[in-house]
């Protein structure tokens, strides 16, 4: 079974910043497996990248998502009062999260 | 309008059974592998299970194996699970989810609200 590990547990930012999160998968993984998601309190997960790099419908242009391999990347550019929520990789089975927090 | 429903949740003493419902509409159900997924309270996400569009495929994660099973009715347009030999850390909740495509990638684009399942004596 691949395990997905994220990084980091905890991001502190503020609104404006720059947000770059990692996730490593213990095998190398094909890029269409790879998505990401967004959780908010209380609410179902939403899926923002799929196939490593590729935006969900109606997923703002300030997600991006790279990577390829073992290694893929989530990237918020500017970060807006929304983006505040916990974020998760995904191959079949899901990273453990990484929160987001206003600093 | 893609529309996920669950049901089924509940209060269950450890060793019970329980069965949960998913009632899909919106797109063509039987063209879809679907999934449970579920979150413990204050936890992460968990990959329970995953059924393809005919129902001939399942799979689970290795924690559920032998206690769940995971069907669908293509006619009723509706995912089940069925919960036997709970234990405590299977209370969370359930998700029940889409896949994005057919075939090729294994992200799920449409969620339900969830049901709880909390198992307690």
């Amino acid at each position: 079974e691949i395990v997905l590990t994220q990084s980091p547990g905890t991001l502190s930012l503020s609104p404006g910043e720059r947000a770059t999160l990692s996730c490593r998968a213990s095998q190398s993984i094909s890029s269409s497996y790879l998505a990401w998601y967004q959780q908010k309190p209380g609410q179902a997960p939403r899926l923002l990248i799929h196939g490593a790099s590729s935006r969900a419908t109606g997923v703002p242009d300030r997600f991006s998502g790279s990577g390829s391999g073992t290694d893929f990347t989530l990237t918020i550019s500017r970060l807006e009062p929304e983006d505040f929520a916990v974020y998760y990789c995904q191959q079949e089975t899901f990273g453990q999260g990484t929160k987001v927090e206003i600093k | 309008e893609v529309q996920l429903v669950e049901s089924g949740g509940g209060l269950i003493q450890p060793g019970g059974s329980l069965g949960l419902s998913c009632a899909a509409s919106g797109f063509p159900f039987s063209s879809y592998a679907m999934s449970w997924v579920r979150q413990a309270p204050g936890k992460g996400l968990e990959w329970v299970s995953t059924i393809s569009g005919s129902g001939g495929s399942t799979y689970y994660t290795n924690s559920v194996k032998g206690r769940f099973t995971i069907s669908r009715d293509n006619s009723k347009n509706t995912l089940y699970l069925q919960m036997n030999s709970l234990r405590a850390e299977d209370s969370a909740v359930y998700y029940c989810a889409k896949r994005r495509l057919r075939l090729g990638e294994l992200s799920l684009d449409f969620w339900g609200q969830g049901t709880l399942v909390t198992v307690s004596s």
